[in-house]
């Protein structure tokens, strides 16, 4: 079966980039979701298809995608970006949809 | 968009439960919905699917046979249907709106608030 795989944990200061990966065989021929979840609350998309932003969501996200990687980047991150980010991708070759563990982004 | 969800509660193994997720602020019936649930042990799950009108499900394997996903979109409903519960299926549920029309791209560009089933005796 297909995985994702995202490191447990990144820890950045404010107003430095954050980035984020999430690790598929060949993620960069599936369209990569992203997802953020504060603590009690339902996740909430940031990004689609590798690099859309969905509206509301600040340009500070951005996203890209190669060979077997998938990356979310924030730019000049601020504290209320603290959250576990999930990565997500439907695997049309087992007909499945895959999460990633998710990492927890902490703003130092 | 609104996705608010109720149904959620304490039940013995091998009991059964209906979740609810009313859904406002779009046209329901244009758009798949999914369920996907969250515990510690397991993170994010994905668990069931309903294409807009209703005509076409699928489901995770670890449910399979025993939920079912349904609609009603002259009320602009969602509903999971579990049965024969086990222990392992405790989890927050959410109701999942898909991203694109008809039958769906599996984004999920909306959830609701999330409704805790906890299986135990």
């Amino acid at each position: 079966s297909y995985v994702l795989t995202q490191p447990p944990s990144v820890s950045v200061a404010p107003r430095e980039t954050a980035r984020m990966s999430c690790g598929g065989d060949d993620i960069a021929d599936k369209g990569v979701h992203w997802y953020l979840q504060k603590p009690g609350e339902a996740p909430v998309m940031v990004l689609s298809y590798d690099r859309d932003r969905p509206s509301g969501v600040p340009e500070r996200f951005s996203g890209s995608s190669s060979g077997n990687t998938a990356t979310l980047t924030i730019s000049g991150v601020e504290a209320g970006d603290e959250a576990v980010y999930y990565c997500q991708v439907w695997d049309i070759s087992s007909d499945r949809v895959v999460f990633g563990g998710g990492t927890k982004l902490t703003v130092l | 968009v609104q996705l608010v969800q109720s149904g959620g509660d304490l039940v013995q193994p091998g009991g059964a439960l209906r979740l609810s997720c009313s859904a406002s602020g779009f046209t329901f019936s244009r758009y798949a919905m999914h369920w996907v649930r969250q515990s510690p042990e397991k993170g994010l799950e994905y668990v069931a699917y309903i294409s807009s009108d209703g005509g076409s499900t699928f489901y995770g394997d670890s449910v399979q046979g025993r939920f079912t996903i349904s609609r009603d979109n002259s009320n602009n409903i969602l509903y999971f249907q579990l049965s024969n519960l086990r222990t392992d299926d405790s989890a927050v549920y959410y109701c999942v709106k898909d991203g694109m029309e008809a039958y769906g791209d599996y984004t999920f560009d909306h959830w609701g608030q999330g409704t805790l089933v906890t299986v135990s005796s």
